[in-house]
């Protein structure tokens, strides 16, 4: 069955980096698009990016942009989520989604959790 | 888009029905409109897709309907399983906004 799993969430400092990987299976991965989604603690849903499945373009929610990229390797069914300058109100569970019909956001992963402190 | 969704708290007993509302500050094209259901601990999960269209597998108990800026989540017969938030999304073009949610929660 489609199964995306999440990893590389952890305690990172203000102004730190982190790379978060998303592998995918169980679909053919190159055909579909792919966006990542975050939701601080006790809050609601925020959109974070977008890449379209052969990686040619990708959208970003204003608060990251310029500090976050998305990337995609195709051969591996790999999702990632690139960030950096991390600030506190970066703290959140980050999932990635898997687009379904109409580019309705179709299969989420189970999340994985990046904290920024100090 | 903003997407208000009301109530914010919506308390009902198992059996009864319960109708969740989500109004867009402009006209959502095409009925680009999506419900996700979130449990506590639980990745959300596609209820509603395209405003009225359930995805695989989910109960005929949960229904939407609506288009424009109103659009509406109807659960027919509560059922245990299915107190949890709900958040209503556009996916039009990004950015590509969520509800604020409406926890359905057991009277």
């Amino acid at each position: 069955q489609v199964q995306l799993v999440e990893s590389g969430g952890g305690v990172v400092q203000p102004g730190g980096s982190l790379r978060l990987s998303c592998s995918a299976s169980g679909f053919t991965f190159s055909n579909y698009d792919m966006h990542w989604v975050r939701q601080a603690p006790g809050k609601g849903l925020q959109w974070v990016a977008y890449i379209k499945f052969d990686g040619s373009k990708k959208d970003f929610a204003d608060s990251v942009r310029g500090r976050f990229t998305v990337s995609r390797d195709n051969s591996k069914n790999i999702l990632y989520l690139e960030m950096s300058s991390l600030r506190r109100d970066d703290t959140a569970m980050f999932y990635c989604v898997k687009v379904g019909g109409l580019g309705s956001f179709h299969v989420w992963g189970q999340g994985t959790l990046v904290t920024v402190s100090p | 888009v903003v997407l208000t969704q009301s109530p914010g708290t919506l308390s009902l007993s198992p059996g009864e029905r319960a109708t969740l509302s989500c109004r867009a500050s402009q006209t959502i094209a095409g009925s680009y409109l999506a419900w996700y259901q979130q449990k506590p601990g639980q990745a959300p999960r596609l209820l509603i897709y395209g405003a009225s269209t359930r995805a695989t597998g989910v109960t005929d108990r949960f229904s939407g309907s609506g288009s424009g800026t109103d659009f509406t989540l109807t659960i027919s017969r509560l059922e245990p399983e299915d107190f949890a938030v709900y958040y209503c999304q556009h996916y039009v073009t990004s950015p590509y906004t969520f509800g604020q949610g409406t926890k359905l929660e057991i009277k």
